[in-house]
């Protein structure tokens, strides 16, 4: 699976947007990018995936870039209870692949008053 | 919304006992998995399984681990022989989604802590 990299921590403004970059910049074709979060050690909570094309869910906007090799996970109006650790996962799906999940280290979210 | 349950929340044990974490998975899901999270440190993968049997499992997932589906709706993980360095959350997960096609996403339990003295 490719390898992201995430800035360690970011800090946003309550009501703001919140802007989260990944790198992935040896991503292939058949690998798609997936967003979760933890929340103060609890279970890792999915946001959103895509694989070529911009996505938005009530939770989230995914937008990757043209050439695939970044993306950015954009919560619209970050509130205080969007602190959290976001990790960025790209994974290829197909034969081979049995669905497991390589968590990195993450960026943690700190959302302010 | 349909959730993984896990217990119990939290569990200590001595050194070189046995503890069964449970797990019951979302009920139309047929991929399961374990991983494990020692505090402080990243989210690790243990084992995924499916269809009665291991799919995958990675070199923390050693001898003193064995999972099991034992009826219809409960995962099991078992250590056998708890070490000091087995205390950590260990997270439930399972997916309605086969891996093999198409987006796989995972939905995880809030975790079992596991201390072990």
């Amino acid at each position: 699976d490719a390898k992201t990299t995430q800035p360690p921590s970011m800090d946003c403004a309550e009501g703001r947007a919140a802007n989260l970059p990944c790198n992935h910049s040896t991503i292939s074709g058949n690998e798609y990018v997936y967003w979760y979060r933890q929340i103060h050690s609890q279970g890792p909570q999915y946001i959103i995936h895509g694989l070529k094309n911009n996505e938005t869910n009530e939770m989230a906007s995914l937008i990757i870039t043209e050439d695939r090799k970044s993306s950015t996970l954009i919560l619209p109006h970050a509130t205080l209870r969007d602190t959290a650790v976001y990790y960025c996962i790209v994974r290829v799906h197909g034969s081979g692949n049995t669905g497991k999940l390589i968590f990195g280290q993450g960026t943690t979210l700190q959302v302010k008053p | 919304e349909p959730e993984v349950t896990q217990t119990p929340s939290h569990q200590v044990t001595q050194m070189g006992q046995e503890v069964i974490l449970r797990c019951v998975p979302i009920s139309n899901h047929l991929y399961f998995y374990w991983y494990r999270q020692i505090l402080g440190q990243k989210v690790e993968f243990l084992v995924s399984f499916y269809n009665n049997e291991i799919s995958e499992k990675s070199e923390i997932f050693d001898d003193q681990f064995s999972v099991e589906r034992p009826d219809g709706s409960n995962f099991t993980l078992k250590i056998r022989s708890t070490k000091l360095e087995d205390s950590a959350m260990y997270f439930c997960a399972s997916s309605e989604d086969s891996p093999y096609s198409g987006a796989n996403v995972l939905t995880f339990g809030a975790g079992s802590r596991l201390t072990v003295l």
